[in-house]
């Protein structure tokens, strides 16, 4: 079970517009930023969004994150088939034992 | 460039113990606080330990708290995973992982992985 809560599965067709929801709590999406990480089948993670809405170097403005609360979304615009992958949404916990990273448990994307 | 390149994963019966290595290149590796995550065959990714690039401070996931030990040698360039009292559901690609936060200014505020490895996959079975 993981802490943060994201949907098993998305998909959408060429072109269209997905949108990918990460759920936590006051102590981790709730004072924290959230990131987003997007690992390709049979490859390590890449970073995709940092800060709940930032954009590394080479990530293609496609690619948008926001956040509200206790929750976050990833947003893909213009679908591509090489968006099919795996999608994690990530920050940090203030837990009572330890600053610790917790993770979603992903969300398989699927282009039609 | 960034280099991470892990080693020593393997086969090892329940209870058994396992020390994995993660050789940096390509980065100051004595600025950098570095992580473990693993990902489980089929599953999600789970963060496992953080350390400082100083070492001073460890923390990890409670799943391995006990058991688990990361260190590192900033005279080698290398970070570990002491990995004692294995079980079954460690199974899983050990990736090391670059936190972003330069601290050669001493202060720092760790945030996300920058650098991954490729992962070594560790596999707990009688």
């Amino acid at each position: 079970q993981s802490v943060l809560t994201q949907p098993p599965s998305a998909s959408g067709t060429p072109g269209q517009r997905v949108t990918i929801s990460c759920s936590g709590s006051s102590s981790n999406i709730g004072s924290n930023y959230v990131y987003w990480y997007q690992q390709l089948p049979g490859t390590a993670p890449k970073l995709l969004i940092y800060r709940n809405n930032q954009r590394p170097s080479g990530v293609p403005d496609r690619f948008s994150g926001s956040k509200s609360g206790t929750s976050a979304s990833l947003a893909i615009s213009g679908l591509r088939s090489e968006d099919e992958a795996d999608y994690y949404c990530a920050a940090w916990d203030d837990s009572l034992s330890g600053p610790k990273v917790v993770f979603g448990g992903g969300t398989k994307l699927t282009v039609l | 460039q960034v280099q991470l390149v892990e080693s020593g994963g393997g086969v090892v019966q329940p209870g058994g113990s396992l020390r994995l290595s993660c050789a940096a290149s390509g980065f100051t590796f004595s600025s950098y606080g570095m992580h473990w995550v693993r990902q489980a065959p089929g599953k999600g990714l789970e963060w496992v330990a953080f350390i400082r690039y100083d070492g001073s401070n460890k923390y990890y996931a409670d799943s391995v708290k006990g058991r688990f030990t990361i260190s590192r040698d900033n005279s080698k360039n290398t970070l570990y995973l002491q990995m004692n009292s294995l079980r079954a559901e460690d199974t899983a690609v050990y990736y090391c992982a670059k936190d972003n936060a330069d601290c050669s200014g001493g202060s720092c505020y760790s945030e996300y992985f920058d650098y991954w490895g490729q992962g070594t996959l560790v596999t707990v079975s009688s």
